[in-house]
This record gives structure tokens, sequence and C-alpha cells, in this order.
């Protein structure tokens, strides 16, 4: 079952930040955030992930609300090859990443 | 790229065919993993492999068949198949299937269609 409700799309102008909202209200103190994004007809690629602190790799910024009911995925300087479908995941001890239906993010020139 | 290769990429086969999808991970991951991305469909876990014992079946149909003969390789046999069948089928790998922190790795898919 969905954990997470994301925006079905958004569209981001070439060069400005995305941000990518994630709602998780009934998240479990054990669950972590994960980030993930599929670019089409490929494998999901690995953004980020956290569980209660905001984090900050080479791809993107994740943060996550003091209550943890929500987050924010940042692409900082959003290029046309970051158009993708990008999925926010809750994921506690299971096995499964339940990817749902994700926010398809097209980049405008 | 991610350290999980699928081959082949592509297949076409008939219903009356058998086929295999072939995963490796060279990650050294011990937990293994194949899901279906119908059209427009969120990603679904067929199957779950730790340390070489499958732990999860998620109600798959007896016509797709998985063997993992050890923790880098994992295979998906395919035989008599339906139309309803042609999917992206993935593979991924992680470090184990414990924990709460346990990153998946995904290999680029074999896009099968079934005539």
């Amino acid at each position: 079952d969905a954990k997470t409700t994301q925006p079905p799309s958004m569209d981001c102008a070439e060069g400005r930040a995305a941000n990518l909202p994630c709602n998780h209200s009934t998240i479990s103190g054990n669950e972590y955030v994960y980030w993930y994004r599929q670019i089409h007809s490929q494998g999901p690629q690995y953004i980020i992930h956290g569980l209660k602190n905001n984090e900050t790799n080479e791809m993107a910024s994740l943060i996550i609300t003091e209550d943890r009911k929500s987050s924010t995925l940042i692409l900082p300087h959003a290029t046309l090859r970051d158009t993708a479908v990008y999925y926010c995941i809750v994921k506690g001890t299971g096995n499964q990443f339940y990817f749902g239906t994700g926010t398809s993010l097209t980049v405008i020139p | 790229e991610t350290g999980v290769t699928q081959t082949p990429r592509h297949l076409v086969m008939g219903m009356t065919n058998k086929k295999s999808l072939k995963c490796e991970q060279h990650l050294g991951h011990n937990a293994m993993y194949w899901y279906k991305q119908s059209a427009k469909k969120p990603l679904e876990l067929m199957f779950v492999y730790n340390f070489k014992e499958q732990t999860e079946n998620n109600s798959v149909p007896s016509r797709f068949s998985p063997e993992c003969p050890n923790s880098s390789h994992l295979f998906l046999h395919l035989h008599t198949l339906q139309p309803e069948d042609s999917a992206l089928y993935l593979c991924a790998s992680s470090p184990d299937t414990s924990g709460g922190y346990n990153e998946q790795f995904f290999g680029p898919g074999t896009r099968l269609t079934v005539l």
C-alpha cells in the first residue's frame, strides 16, 4: 500500500531549482525516506535518502520536516537530463520499495 | 553504471517459447529482486532472494520461474507467457533484506514483448 502522496506532474525551467514535495503523514519512527528517479524505460536510479536530518549529496538535497510527515527533494539547478519520474518511498524493515506513480518532472528549456 | 547488468536488453517471444532473463550484480550484495513494470503502471515486486534463498513471491504465476544459483546471479525463466506479460522486467540488488536502510540498485531492465 502506498505510504506517500506526490503530485502527478510538475514543470521546472532549466537552470532553476526543482522542488518536489512528498507527503508521508503515517511514517513511523524507524522508516527511512528514499528518493529514486526513472528516466523513460530505464531502471530506477537512487538519488538520496534520509531518516530525520536534512541530507545533501552531489545530485540533490532532501529536506524532511521536523514532524517527518513530509519532505521535499530539491534539484538545485535542473537540466534537461533531469526530466524523469521521481519516486518518494518510505521504507522500514520490509523487503519492498513501493514506488507508487511518482511525480513526472519536465524540465523546460 | 549501477553495477547491475541485465541481458538481453530487448526480447520478443511467442507464447509457446521458453526464454530466460539474466541479471548479474558486481556489488557484493546478498539480496536480489525481480520487478515487473507494465506500461504506465508502478513497479511491482515479483520475487526476492536473500543469500540465495527465496524469501518472497508476490503471487506470481508459475509461468515465471526464478533461479538464484549464487548471490551474484539471478535468472527469470519464462514459458508459455501471455501478451499481457509484455513489460519492462527490472532486476535489483541490495546488501541484504534486513534493516531500515537498504538501498536497492537497479539494472537497466529487459523490455519483453510477447506476441
